[in-house]
């Protein structure tokens, strides 16, 4: 399974744009890159995916480098609720059904927010 | 709109005793998953199900059984609790496609004293 990279802590003002970064330098062809954010307290929660083109969703956008080795979570607007462990995850196409199409948790970036 | 639900939320055992952890969606996912979560770390995968009647070894499968008897439930169970077990679990479910996102329960704390 290809490894992610990221920074174990960022620090951000309430209302101002945050940048999440994560390396995956040894992504494959056939990995999907998902962002998952785990708030104090509570199980996972999905936010965004994708595998080349840059994706936007209510929750957030995603920047892929053009050589896929980099990606980044754009919160547009962070809120003290943004505050978080956000995990950069690759999902390989290829394990499908036989492996259940399990997420591989790193350490993850702790987000804090500041009022 | 419950989505997962994970019963009990907290459980204290004792070395030795047996106890069953169970997670039920409404979501009429196909694929089910149990996870755990120790102070500091990401999750790591327990035991999976890509549907009803199948189940499959995760990443720290050891020490634990699982049952799939019904699509929306997931059962996990501990047969002789040691005190390494002690960690917060999540249950997690999707639908078939592995793109699809995976929506997680709120976890089950257990301690094992």
């Amino acid at each position: 399974d290809a490894k992610t990279t990221q920074p174990n802590s960022m620090e951000s003002n309430e209302e101002e744009p945050v940048h999440l970064p994560c390396n995956h330098s040894t992504i494959s062809g056939t990995d999907y890159i998902h962002w998952y954010r785990q708030l104090p307290s509570q199980g996972p929660e999905y936010v965004i995916h994708g595998l080349t083109s840059n994706v936007n969703n209510r929750m957030a956008s995603l920047a892929i480098a053009e050589d896929r080795k980099s990606s980044t979570l754009i919160l547009h607007r962070a809120t003290l609720r943004d505050a978080a462990v956000y995990y950069c995850i690759l999902r390989d196409l290829r394990d499908g059904y036989n492996q259940g199409g399990k997420l591989i948790f790193g350490q993850g970036t702790e987000l804090s927010v500041k009022p | 709109n419950a989505g997962v639900t994970q019963t009990p939320k907290f459980r204290v055992l004792k070395t030795g005793q047996s106890m069953t952890l169970l997670c039920a969606q409404d979501m009429n996912h196909e694929y089910m998953y149990w996870y755990r979560q120790d102070p500091g770390m990401g999750l790591r995968l327990i035991h999976y199900s890509v549907g009803e009647g199948t189940t499959a070894k995760g990443e720290v499968p050891d020490g634990y059984n699982v049952s799939r008897l019904k699509k929306q439930n997931f059962l996990l169970g501990l047969e002789s609790a040691a005190p390494s077990q002690t960690s917060v679990y999540f249950c997690a479910s999707s639908y078939g496609q592995y793109n699809q996102p995976q929506h997680f329960g709120d976890g089950t704390r257990l301690s094992i004293l």
